[in-house]
């Protein structure tokens, strides 16, 4: 039974298309956070969501929305797609916020922009 | 905010060397220090934790203690196996800003 999961693995789209990657944890986290993983395996965090509430939104172009319509959801909505997203993105969870408890991720969403 | 440096590059080593990874920490307070492994294809899994000063996180015979003096926690493993071949990521509580703040990674490579 996943802990994390998020859909979809893979994304093949073109530049300027808009897509969404959903996310799902079944662990009764109160927080969870997107990240970006670059070629060079740079790891990213881009928002954090705690009990709904944005917590974290860090300077990522306005194109990319989350959305958490519970605190066992969170999506990623990305406008006008550019060659530059082409990434990995990581869902994560952990128990609270804060920084002090054992993050859990997804396997991660490959999006290629062409 | 507390930030964390590893060394530079890929590691790659035959089965059965010995493995150190460094990583120097810049923190106020006093915060949970964590390695965190990724296997090819798959996302980040917690490796080993340390919570306070002289701790030793320990798991599948990799060991990192918490050095205060030096602020570091390098990761070490006595005898690789093919198996650990993967990207190693260093991490600290960053409680300011609410959040984990990680290092670049390594890339661990062992070859038979």
């Amino acid at each position: 039974d996943t802990a994390v999961s998020q859909t979809p693995k893979y994304l093949v789209t073109q530049m300027g298309n808009d897509k969404s990657i959903k996310c799902e944890q079944n662990l009764g986290h109160d927080t969870m956070y997107w990240y970006k993983q670059d070629s060079k395996k740079f790891l990213k965090i881009m928002f954090s969501y705690n009990n709904k509430e944005l917590i974290i939104n860090e300077t990522v172009p306005n194109r990319f929305s989350p959305k958490s319509p519970d605190k066992a959801h969170l999506n990623l909505h990305i406008n006008s797609l550019e060659l530059g997203d082409s990434a990995v993105y990581f869902c994560a969870s952990s128990h609270r916020s804060g920084g002090d408890g054992e993050l859990f991720f997804g396997e991660g969403s490959r999006l290629t922009v062409l | 905010g507390n930030s964390v440096t590893q060394m530079e590059g890929p590691v790659t080593l035959s089965e059965e060397a010995f493995l150190t990874i460094n990583c120097t920490y810049t923190a106020t307070g006093y915060p949970s220090l964590f390695w965190y492994v990724q296997y090819p294809g798959e996302g980040l899994q917690l490796l080993l934790k340390a919570t306070k000063a002289d701790d030793k996180g320990s798991n599948k015979g990799f060991e990192a203690t918490y050095r205060k003096e030096t602020t570091s926690f390098h990761l070490e493993k006595g005898s690789v196996q093919v198996s650990d071949s993967a990207v190693y990521f260093c991490a600290l509580s960053d409680y300011g800003n609410n959040r984990l703040a990680f290092g670049k990674g390594n890339q661990v490579v062992v070859i038979p």
